[in-house]
């Protein structure tokens, strides 16, 4: 069974500081998809990344930034410059390969003040 | 493209009654899932479908159900609603890349 885990329940930080949302996963297979997802106020979960368990590069898309270490098991996101928009609930979610549903963790609840 | 669309948005039932929900996925998406999230739970997979047959379920009991037409389009039923069904049904589509996008949910109010 796969397992993901958002140790960090709710984080503040003031506007334009950086923050780091950590995520742990286990699993027992060699290919998986790692994921990431916005939930603002509103609900909807807004899709952010996947990341293919062969492809450990960091990416990076504007103030956005992931750090893929299968070594630790890991898969965290560093938000730059963070903005009162960012404020929401952030899940890091797994997948098996296969027709597999996601396995999500508890998700981190972000403020950001202005 | 339009994004994934859920009907009703809120909706609030009594102990007992039944309430279907509605899905439309992205046009070309063919597969849907079914995702219920409550306070407690968090987020659990309820049940996909491709191309009309139900292809995974989640770990809930045959109260929930669901189907997919020949459209893609899929509904979920919860039958003798309960309190604790109270939550937020959120649909998924996949793409092509295993990313699922997601609409904005059917907040179920059980009293």
């Amino acid at each position: 069974a796969q397992k993901v885990t958002q140790a960090q329940t709710e984080i503040s930080v003031v506007e334009k500081e950086d923050v780091t949302l950590d995520c742990v996963y286990e699993t027992r297979d060699t290919t998986y998809y790692l994921f990431w997802y916005k939930q603002p106020p509103s609900g909807e979960l807004v899709f952010l990344i996947r990341r293919n368990s062969f492809d450990e590069q960091n990416e990076i898309s504007g103030r956005y930034s992931w750090n893929f270490q299968k070594s630790t098991s890991s898969f965290n996101f560093t938000i730059t410059a963070s903005q009162v928009v960012d404020s929401a609930v952030y899940f890091c979610a797994i997948k098996a390969q296969g027709n597999t549903p996601l396995v999500f963790g508890k998700g981190t609840r972000l403020s950001v003040i202005a | 493209k339009a994004g994934v669309t859920q009907t009703p948005r809120y909706l609030i039932k009594t102990r007992g009654q039944q309430v279907t929900l509605s899905c439309s996925p992205i046009s070309g998406h063919r597969s849907v899932s079914w995702y219920q999230q409550t306070p407690g739970q968090g987020l659990q997979f309820l049940f996909e479908y491709f191309s009309e047959t139900q292809r995974n379920k989640g770990n809930f009991p045959g109260r929930f159900s669901g189907r997919q037409f020949s459209n893609s389009r899929s509904e979920m039923n919860v039958s003798t609603l309960e309190l604790g069904d109270s939550a937020l049904y959120l649909c998924a589509s996949k793409g092509l890349e295993h990313e699922q996008y997601f609409g904005p949910g059917t907040r179920l109010t059980v009293t």
